[in-house]
């Protein structure tokens, strides 16, 4: 069935370093794509999200690519720091509803000191 | 604003127990979603509401689970009997537009 994958299921990024998560999806129809990350014990909290019409969105030290001709997804971290260490998670939206929203199995980002 | 408030965080119950699992989503947000996670599975959306309407309960894994919103502000998951392989951490989320807010989440725990 249609699934969102992730490539590397650990990073470990020394502290300054620039920090690339990458996602694969497999749906041709999905339009939303959201980044979570979640920390130990906490729940998943929005980091930045794009549509299915754009190919980069910008935030604070995090940019998201699309690239939709071969369904890729990656996060950018600038400047990684330790409190980024946390697991990643990217999801796809579908099908026009908002239930639809489908989650990766995760990265898991490492910041050493 | 609180944000999507669970409860409990934590629950341990014996096999057969009824369990049920509490959530207040952000006022004024009209979707609802629970979600499940663990190790092997990750992240897997068990039911959503859209202004307090079950939409989608295609996750829900079996009958012993069943999600209810009376009102714009509760929800419950009920697990009746839970079983061990139940164990998991137990997430609700809401939104009104675009991303889901999630609470903290509620780590059960079948023994």
């Amino acid at each position: 069935g249609e699934s969102v994958g992730l490539h590397l299921p650990t990073l470990s990024v020394q502290e300054g370093d620039n920090s690339i998560i990458n996602c694969a999806y497999s749906n041709s129809a999905s339009d939303y794509f959201i980044w979570y990350k979640q920390e130990s014990g906490k729940g998943p909290q929005f980091i930045i999200d794009i549509r299915s019409n754009m190919d980069k969105r910008q935030g604070q030290r995090v940019t998201v690519l699309l690239n939709k001709t071969v369904k890729h997804l990656s996060l950018q971290i600038a400047a990684t720091q330790p409190g980024d260490s946390a697991v990643y998670f990217c999801a796809e939206n579908y099908g026009g509803s908002q239930g639809n929203l489908i989650f990766g199995k995760g990265t898991k980002l490492s910041v050493k000191p | 604003d609180a944000g999507v408030i669970q409860s409990p965080r934590h629950e341990v119950t014996e096999m057969g127990q009824e369990v049920t699992l509490r959530c207040k989503p952000i006022s004024g947000h009209d979707y609802l979603f629970w979600y499940r996670q663990t190790m092997m599975r990750g992240l897997e959306l068990l039911i959503y509401f859209n202004n307090n309407v079950p939409i989608d309960d295609s996750g829900m894994p079996e009958d012993r689970f069943s999600a209810k919103m009376p009102n714009a502000s509760f929800s419950t998951l009920k697990i009746q009997p839970s079983e061990p392989r139940d164990s998991a951490v137990y997430f609700c989320a809401s939104s009104l537009a675009g991303y889901a807010f999630f609470g903290q989440g509620t780590r059960l725990t079948v023994v």
